[in-house]
């Protein structure tokens, strides 16, 4: 079975752009959500879908957006780019809702210049 | 608020000695807790969990972790460690009743030497 598959792996855009990340979870998982990961630090989380609605949002601002599709696929998008928005994005599916924990994909590695 | 503390950022050791990598946390209601690993130019690992029951936790590669709840505290172990274990370790938790997601530490580099 395919793990978490997120596209682009690398992408780089421009401050002010637009950007947007896909992932698809593991076959038959219902719940995917999205963290931020900047260098050196540990991931935060930006948002959690389950069943196609949004369970849960981090500190994040509305540049940040998120929807699940009904095959459960997901896309983040970040509006009017930051410099300080360059990160490793992080998509992490489950079966439930998560508590017995996510399994990640690759990432997108996303820079802002 | 609950939040996740790796007091150590980073951690050498020799290879085929031991290792603790440390975590704490504070909440004020039960957790879930994770450890995750993460590889050089690669995503988050899912080492192992406590959800319930047994307070120690192993994994398929050696590691073991226990749960205290008195010392909030969630610690990672190995009894031997191997060159190939050099990467980056993270601590999460979920709170119970309270949303799903994790929430992580600051992360620990584990560095294995000859």
């Amino acid at each position: 079975d395919a793990g978490v598959t997120q596209s682009p792996t690398h992408l780089i855009k421009t401050r002010g752009q637009h950007v947007t990340l896909r992932c698809s979870p593991i076959s038959g998982h219902k719940s995917v959500s999205w963290y931020q990961q900047v260098l050196g630090q540990g991931p935060q989380f930006i948002f959690q879908y389950y069943e196609k609605e949004e369970r849960g949002r981090g500190n994040f601002p509305d540049r940040f957006s998120a929807r699940q599709f009904p095959n459960y696929s997901s896309e983040l998008n970040v509006n009017a780019l930051l410099l300080g928005d360059s990160a490793l994005y992080l998509c992490a599916s489950s079966l439930m809702a998560g508590q017995n924990g996510y399994t990640f994909g690759s990432g997108t590695r996303l820079t802002v210049v | 608020a609950q939040s996740v503390t790796q007091l150590d950022s980073q951690v050498p050791v020799f290879e085929e000695a031991p290792v603790e990598l440390r975590c704490n946390y504070s909440s004020s209601v039960s957790v879930y807790l994770f450890w995750y690993v993460q590889y050089p130019n690669q995503g988050l690992q899912l080492l192992l969990k406590y959800l319930s029951g047994s307070t120690l936790v192993e994994s398929i590669n050696g590691f073991e972790a226990e749960f205290n709840k008195s010392q909030t505290s969630f610690h990672l172990r190995k009894p031997s460690v191997h060159i190939s274990d050099t990467a980056e370790y993270f601590c999460a938790v979920i709170l119970t009743g309270g949303g799903n997601k994790l929430t992580f530490g600051t992360g620990t580099q584990l560095k294995v030497e000859l």
